[in-house]
Formats: structure tokens, sequence, C-alpha cells
């Protein structure tokens, strides 16, 4: 299994706090996603990095922002969460942007 | 209508039984991958495909770029390979636009 955690695995939160998840990876990867996977709309892509410092928007990025400062680490944060931020979070890897992805093993997130 | 569409949403087979599903595109892809989450929820990758077919054990992916269009085969299935199928297409700057899944039961 390729070296990926996230972290927490699990976290309820209030409405209008912030909110930081973290991937870790071990495989020293140039490439980091950060998806959401929501009932009926499959897997969308929030933020991804391809380098340390590095990163772009994605298809669902308003209300987040990611930071890469080594390259083992891309965090994600909810600045204020919203309830429609509730959801399963998902963080990839991949070697180049033309290689298979490998996911970590996500995070449940529930704003109340 | 969504870039990528998946056909079945749902899919009931008795074990042994030889399964098809299917995933059509509208975009230009750079490549077309084929991914397993398991019903514990994690997702792994099963193919990356550009063009013609590949095998993994008892899986088949095919992909014709001219119909926009790909399948994943599965011959004699078996229980465990329950789980959701996803198709994703490989869009410029190494982005992945994913359909929204098949579940599979496979039933003893």
């Amino acid at each position: 299994d390729a070296g990926i955690t996230q972290s927490p695995r699990h976290k309820v939160t209030e409405t209008g706090t912030p909110v930081t998840l973290r991937c870790h990876q071990t495989e020293n990867h140039r490439y980091m996603y950060w998806y959401r996977q929501d009932p009926g709309h499959g897997l969308r892509l929030i933020h991804y990095s391809y380098g340390v410092k590095d990163t772009d928007k994605g298809e669902v990025s308003d209300g987040y922002s990611v930071s890469r400062s080594k390259t083992e680490d891309f965090l994600l944060t909810l600045e204020s969460a919203t309830s429609s931020q509730t959801s399963v979070y998902f963080c990839a890897i991949s070697a180049s942007g033309k290689n298979i992805q490998y996911f970590g093993a996500g995070t449940r997130l529930s704003v109340l | 209508k969504n870039e990528v569409e998946q056909s079945p949403q749902n899919l009931t087979a008795q074990e042994g039984e030889f399964i098809t599903i299917n995933c059509s595109y509208s975009v230009g892809i750079s490549a077309l991958h084929w991914l397993q989450q398991h019903p514990g929820g994690g997702i792994v990758s099963l193919f990356m495909l550009s063009s013609g077919k590949k095998k993994h054990g008892r899986l088949i992916a095919t992909i014709n770029i001219q119909e926009k269009h790909s399948s994943l085969h599965i011959t004699a299935s078996h229980p465990r390979d329950s789980a959701v199928y996803i198709c994703a297409a490989e869009t410029s700057g190494s982005r992945l636009t994913f359909g929204e899944g098949t579940q599979l039961t496979v039933n003893p």
C-alpha cells in the first residue's frame, strides 16, 4: 500500500469553526490532491499541488484553502466550516500528473 | 449532463456471471482510469489506459477513443468483487473527472 496517512479520520465540528485536514505521504510523490465525495456527485477535486508551494484550484474550491510547505504534507483548511462542507474527504498522490493516483483512507467530516 | 457517465448505477449478479460496466465521456482525455471503492470506503486504482485493452486477473478494461467509451469486465464474478466501481477521465492539467460510480453486488 502507498504510504498515505490522513488525519483525523473522523471529525465533528460546529458551523463557523476552522478545520484543518492533513495528508501525509512517505512516497516522495510530486502530485497531491484533495477530493470530496458526496452522494449523487461522485468524487470532486477541491485543490491539488504539483510541488512544494505550487497549488491550483479544482472544481469545488470555494471555502477551502491549501498549503504545501513540504513534499510530504498537504493541508486542507476550511476557514469557517459550513454544513455544506459535511462530506468525506480523500487525499490522493501520484508520482507525476500522468500516473495512477493512490488514495488515502478518507476523513469523514460532519459540520453541525 | 455530466462529463463522465456510468451505467448501470446499480448491478446485482450471481456468482460466476460475466459483468460489464460502461463509461462514456464527453471531454478530450489523455487517459481513462478505473477505480474500485471497497465497502469500507477505501479507493484503489485498477487500471489506467489510453488505448486498447488491459487485463489483470479476472478484470479486463477496454477503451474506444473514437466512440469515447470504456468498459470494465469482470469474468467469473465472486462475492468479494462487490464494491463501487468508478471511472474517471484524465483531462488536461493532471485532473481527473469522475463518474458517480456503479454499485456492484455479487450474490453467492
